[in-house]
């Protein structure tokens, strides 16, 4: 039979264009955020956190934004970059119940941005 | 300072044999992960290590798949014998609970074929 993949979300920008890549979790109670950059053929990179008692955290061209009310996420890339041009993964942990679930992250599937020059 | 350091970077090896992936965490770190990616299911955890320590392996797919941490610098992740549906990108990551943050630093991957 056909194999079947998954089929990740897509964001194509030219370059200078914000970018902005969201993403939905699955648990209300989480409590703290991160996105990863994954270039083809390496590890996933931390890019920017959040803690659930923010909504708004801006780093070096990036933003993340919180809104535990419909519990999404988002990564506002400013000037966007040929290398920027990468897989986005949104990750959550929950809180930590006696410490058997720190640091257990929970990854989203993905999205690709690709940034034409 | 070094990242997470894993390796072989690439292995190619046919059904049935013993495949080892190795890591090391960055110094200092007291949490490892062991994380499998391929294009069907995405990144899934399969076993983390607290103080070398396995807190949880839920993630393991079967029997075949062991891990280890004999030491605070070194881990395996055994697959005995392994199968072509085991082909995937194997990522180890490692992070502090002394920073009061839950990132996870990531290494470069083990690419593993199973032919």
């Amino acid at each position: 039979g056909e194999s079947v993949g998954l089929h990740l979300p897509t964001l194509s920008v030219q370059e200078g264009d914000n970018s902005i890549i969201n993403c939905a979790y699955s648990n209300s109670a989480s409590d703290y955020f991160i996105w990863y950059k994954q270039e083809s053929g390496k590890g996933p990179q931390f890019i920017i956190d959040i803690r659930s008692n923010m909504d708004k955290r801006q780093g070096q061209r990036v933003t993340v934004l919180l809104n535990k009310t419909v519990k999404h996420l988002s990564l506002q890339i400013a000037a966007t970059q040929p290398g920027d041009s990468a897989v986005y993964f949104c990750a959550e942990t929950p809180p930590s119940a006696g410490g058997t679930s720190y640091g257990k992250l929970t990854f989203g599937q993905g999205t690709i941005l690709t940034v034409h020059p | 300072d070094a990242g997470v350091i894993q390796s072989p970077r690439h292995e190619v090896t046919e059904m049935g044999q013993e495949v080892t992936l190795r890591c090391k965490p960055i110094s200092g770190h007291d949490y490892l992960f062991w994380y499998r990616q391929t294009m069907m299911r995405g990144l899934e955890l399969l076993i983390y290590f607290n103080n070398n320590v396995p807190i949880d392996d839920s993630g393991m797919p079967e029997d075949r798949f062991s891990a280890k941490m004999p030491n605070a610098s070194f881990s395996t992740l055994k697959i005995q014998p392994s199968e072509p549906r085991d082909s995937a990108v194997y990522f180890c990551a490692s992070s502090s609970s002394g920073t009061g943050a839950d990132t996870q630093y990531f290494g470069p991957g083990t690419r593993l074929t199973v032919l």
